[in-house]
């Protein structure tokens, strides 16, 4: 099984600022790595896929790069309603589908 | 527009089985796509649990194999999964979601389910 990493834990970030969070693969997957959001009481959200693609309605400050191993989601500059959890997917060679253990973006 | 909804029971007394229900509007669940179920405990990340595609095949999480069966009702347009022998470890939201190969672009707003005597 590929496990999915992800740091830090928790991103203390201000409005209007630039939020990077990292995901790492225990082996290669490609691109194949999607990135969710999700808020409190809410279903996870389609953010990214590909490792770079948004998904449709997804604003453009929301960024994705990396392949291989290790995975970055860029939010540009953060808004009030950015402040939430993100996980990161691995989708290569299922199954297994996993997902990483979550970075929470909180308000500095 | 493609939407999922989730049902249950909410609460479950350990060693029996869950029975969980995924109504969905706006597609065919037996045109195309898979569908899959997703569990979340709390304060935890999401975990697949297994995905049924449109033909009726399906495929599981290899540790959670043993206890969870997911099928289709084409023409309800429902997808079910039940849960044998539940334990405390199976307290969670459980989600549907369409997916698109390995994606989840859709998804329920997910069903609380207990397990406690």
């Amino acid at each position: 099984e590929i496990v999915m990493t992800q740091s830090p834990a928790t991103l203390s970030v201000s409005p209007g600022e630039r939020a990077t969070l990292s995901c790492r693969a225990s082996q290669y997957i490609s691109r194949h790595l999607a990135w969710y959001q999700q808020k409190p009481g809410q279903a996870p959200r389609l953010l990214i896929y590909d490792a770079s693609t948004r998904a449709t309605g997804i604003p453009d400050r929301f960024s994705g790069s990396g392949s291989g191993t290790e995975f970055t989601l860029t939010i540009s500059s953060l808004q009030s309603e950015d402040f939430a959890l993100y996980y990161c997917q691995n989708y290569d060679n299922w199954p297994p589908l996993t997902f990483g253990g979550g970075t929470r973006v909180e308000i500095k | 527009q493609v939407q999922l909804q989730e049902s249950g029971p909410g609460l479950v007394k350990p060693s029996e089985t869950l029975s969980l229900m995924c109504t969905v509007s706006g597609y065919s669940i037996g045109s195309g796509f898979y569908w899959g179920w997703i569990r979340q405990p709390p304060g935890k990340g999401p975990e697949w649990i297994g995905t049924i595609y449109h033909s009726g095949t399906t495929s599981y999480n290899p540790p959670l194999k043993s206890r969870f069966t997911i099928s289709m009702d084409t023409s309800n347009n429902q997808l079910s999964l039940k849960v044998g022998s539940v334990t405390a470890a199976d307290t969670a939201v459980y989600y549907c979601a369409r997916q698109e190969g390995g994606i989840f672009d859709v998804w329920g707003q997910g069903t609380v389910v207990t397990v406690s005597s």
